[in-house]
């Protein structure tokens, strides 16, 4: 079954430190990786995506991913944490297999990123 | 493009009415999703049209949900009879097939209470 999972709940950083959001998952067909950001009372704003080539992706305000087909995983990274950048990160999966970009999109449970001065 | 559209973006009711949540996705989009969040449960996809058509409504909690895309500009999410347990914030969403895009586009949300 198709599924994505954040292993933590919250991450904390302190500003001008590289941070690492972790997810991982699992689809049957090749996967189609995004990451996704919550603002308290917002709706979801697109990061980043992977569907296929280099395995290292650049997205929105710094933010970036790298794709690992072996350990199944597709952690968020920035180098250099900004206290704007606290918020809720979400991972989301679509299954590649058949028509690709048609399938169900589903979603980790959010990682809490917190930014401290 | 003004995004995905969502209406009303605040609804309180009574248990037992029946309450209709209202999304426009974006022009040219040919998918489009409806998802609860709540502290609980996180991001829950609900149900999923593709040209209109729903392909998977097995996120749909009971019977008393039901959705409906009549056109590719509108959709619907019914609750009847609403319960206090259904309140949550009910997002759509809606993605295109075409040109390699596959990202999905939230809309405000609508935060439901049911008291």
């Amino acid at each position: 079954a198709q599924s994505v999972a954040q292993p933590e709940d919250q991450v904390n950083v302190a500003e001008g430190n590289p941070l690492t959001v972790k997810c991982t998952y699992s689809v049957s067909g090749n996967p189609y990786l995004f990451w996704y950001v919550q603002y308290p009372n917002r709706g979801l704003q697109f990061l980043l995506k992977y569907i296929t080539g280099d395995n290292l992706v650049k997205g929105s305000y710094g933010f970036e991913a790298e794709f690992n087909k072996s350990q199944t995983s597709f952690h968020l990274k920035k180098p250099s944490a900004l206290v704007s950048d606290s918020a809720l990160y979400f991972c989301a999966v679509r299954d590649g297999k058949g028509s690709g970009n048609t399938g169900k999109l589903i979603f980790g449970q959010g990682t809490t990123l917190q930014v401290k001065p | 493009d003004a995004g995905v559209i969502q209406s009303p973006r605040h609804e309180v009711t009574e248990m037992g009415q029946e309450v209709t949540l209202r999304c426009k996705p974006i022009s040219g989009h040919n998918s489009l999703f409806w998802y609860r969040q709540t502290m609980m449960r996180g991001l829950e996809l609900l149900i999923y049209f593709n040209n209109n058509v729903p392909i998977d409504d097995s996120g749909m909690p009971e019977d008393r949900f039901s959705a409906k895309m009549p056109n590719a500009s509108f959709s619907t999410l019914k609750i009847q009879p609403s319960e206090p347990r259904d309140s949550a914030v009910y997002f759509c969403a809606s993605s295109s097939r075409t040109g390699g895009s596959t990202e999905a586009f939230f809309g405000q949300g609508t935060r439901l209470t049911v008291v």
